[in-house]
């Protein structure tokens, strides 16, 4: 099956701690992203990339670190410079950017809480 | 803030009713519009998508129309079933300095009655 996948789906984490959350997809999209969903809320852009070895800042992006070191994978780290980390966490991937026939295809989610 | 925004927050429909989702965007500029339905615990899913060359654009069930003059998008879903229930979304590409965002508004709850 073609698509993206995120693990853990449920994560829990003690304050001050970093934490990882994976994202992959086997797409062959070049385009990957991740935004964070909070209650009630749309989604906020955190970091894309755009191509291997590259990404760029959203608009959320403070406390929050990814790579890009292979085409298929692009992990978050939640930091424990993250004032408020508790929430939902979408990864998304297309095959360029935002834009007609550049369509985003979304991952099942990460729901993070910090205890 | 987002340009990118829906009326209501929720709407509670009747089975077998059709919806009307309404999205208001304030790029003007903007070419293309997309429709997410995120389930509950999911991540969000593609629905439709419209060039805005378009007014009308149509699916399995769902209708999206484009007024560029008003800068409102809606989506309409037909014969509204208990799986319509969801999250909606509308979505569209900002430019940023070198490339472009999507912009997601708040979201609309459908809750689909029995």
């Amino acid at each position: 099956d073609g698509g993206i996948t995120q693990s853990p789906k449920y994560l829990f984490r003690k304050e001050g701690q970093n934490v990882t959350l994976s994202c992959e997809q086997n797409l062959n999209h070049d385009a990957m992203y991740w935004y964070r969903q909070d209650p009630g809320q749309g989604l906020r852009l955190i970091y894309y990339s755009q191509i291997v070895n590259d990404f760029q800042k959203g608009d959320i992006a403070e406390g929050y670190s990814v790579s890009r070191e292979k085409k298929e994978s692009f992990p978050l780290t939640v930091t424990s410079a993250q004032k408020n980390p508790t929430a939902f966490y979408l990864c998304a991937s297309s095959p360029g950017l935002a834009g007609a026939g550049n369509e985003q295809f979304f991952g099942p989610g990460t729901r993070l809480t910090v205890l | 803030g987002e340009s990118v925004g829906l009326h209501l927050p929720t709407l509670s429909v009747q089975e077998g009713d059709n919806s009307i989702i309404n999205c208001a965007y304030s790029n003007s500029a903007s070419d293309y519009f997309i429709w997410y339905k995120q389930e509950s615990g999911k991540g969000p899913q593609f629905i439709i998508d419209i060039r805005s060359n378009m007014d009308k654009r149509q699916g399995q069930r769902v209708t999206v129309l484009l007024n560029k003059t008003v800068k409102h998008l809606s989506l309409q879903i037909a014969a509204t079933q208990p799986g319509d229930s969801a999250v909606y979304f509308c979505a569209e590409p900002i430019p940023r300095s070198n490339d472009y965002k999507l912009s997601f508004g708040a979201g609309t709850t459908v809750t689909v009655r029995a």
